[in-house]
């Protein structure tokens, strides 16, 4: 599976959109992108994934760039319960043998 | 919230002992796979269990062994304590269609944290 690069930690006001990137660029043309987030001690939380297409649901809006290298989630109207580790992860279609494969991910604080 | 449970929920051991922890996966799912999560880390993969075999494994030794009941609930067995095993292990299903390919992704339950002393 292709490697991500994300920020560290970034922080949101609260009310406002968040934005949050990762780098992929390894990415070949089968593997998916998917976000998980996970809230302290919680289980890890899945948001959304994509191909190449951009994606939205209830929670969040999933862009990847043309050249798919590249994607950014977006909560809307972030709130303080949105405060939580945000995990990017590159996937091979129908592959799942191997596990999901979680870096550090970008520790995302919303401030009051 | 998932329909995957796990227990228990917080377990203290010392090192040498044996620990068994359990997860019941969501409804419809037939895979079952087992993460280590370290305080200040990602989760690692540990092992997937799918038709009650192991499907696939990450770097973990052969003293981490797991089972798969024929209901798809499991089991992941630590023998052997040591310090470093403490950790929150996650439990996550799927479901793998009879192509042996990933259809849904997968879901985690709420974890096991493991303190060994």
């Amino acid at each position: 599976d292709a490697k991500t690069t994300q920020p560290t930690s970034m922080d949101c006001a609260e009310g406002r959109a968040a934005n949050l990137p990762c780098n992929h660029s390894t990415i070949s043309g089968n593997e998916y992108v998917y976000w998980y987030r996970q809230i302290h001690s919680q289980g890890p939380q899945y948001i959304i994934h994509g191909l190449k297409n951009n994606e939205t649901n209830e929670m969040a809006s999933l862009i990847i760039t043309e050249d798919r290298k590249s994607s950014t989630l977006i909560l809307p109207h972030a709130t303080l319960r949105d405060t939580a580790v945000y995990y990017c992860i590159v996937k091979l279609i129908g592959g799942g043998a191997d596990g999901l494969t979680f870096g550090k991910g970008t520790h995302l604080i919303i401030q009051p | 919230e998932t329909g995957v449970t796990q227990s228990p929920t917080h377990l203290i051991k010392t090192r040498g002992q044996q620990v068994t922890l359990r997860c019941s996966s969501q409804s419809g799912h037939n895979t079952v796979s087992w993460y280590q999560q370290a305080l200040g880390q990602g989760p690692q993969f540990i092992f997937q269990y799918y038709r009650e075999e192991e499907n696939g494994r990450g770097n973990f030794p052969p003293r981490f062994s797991g089972l798969q009941f024929p209901n798809y609930s499991s089991e992941l067995n630590v023998n052997a304590l040591e310090l470093d095993d403490s950790a929150l292990y996650l439990c996550a299903s799927s479901l793998t269609n009879h192509h042996g390919r990933v259809e849904e992704t997968q879901y985690f339950g709420p974890g096991t944290r493991l303190l060994v002393l």
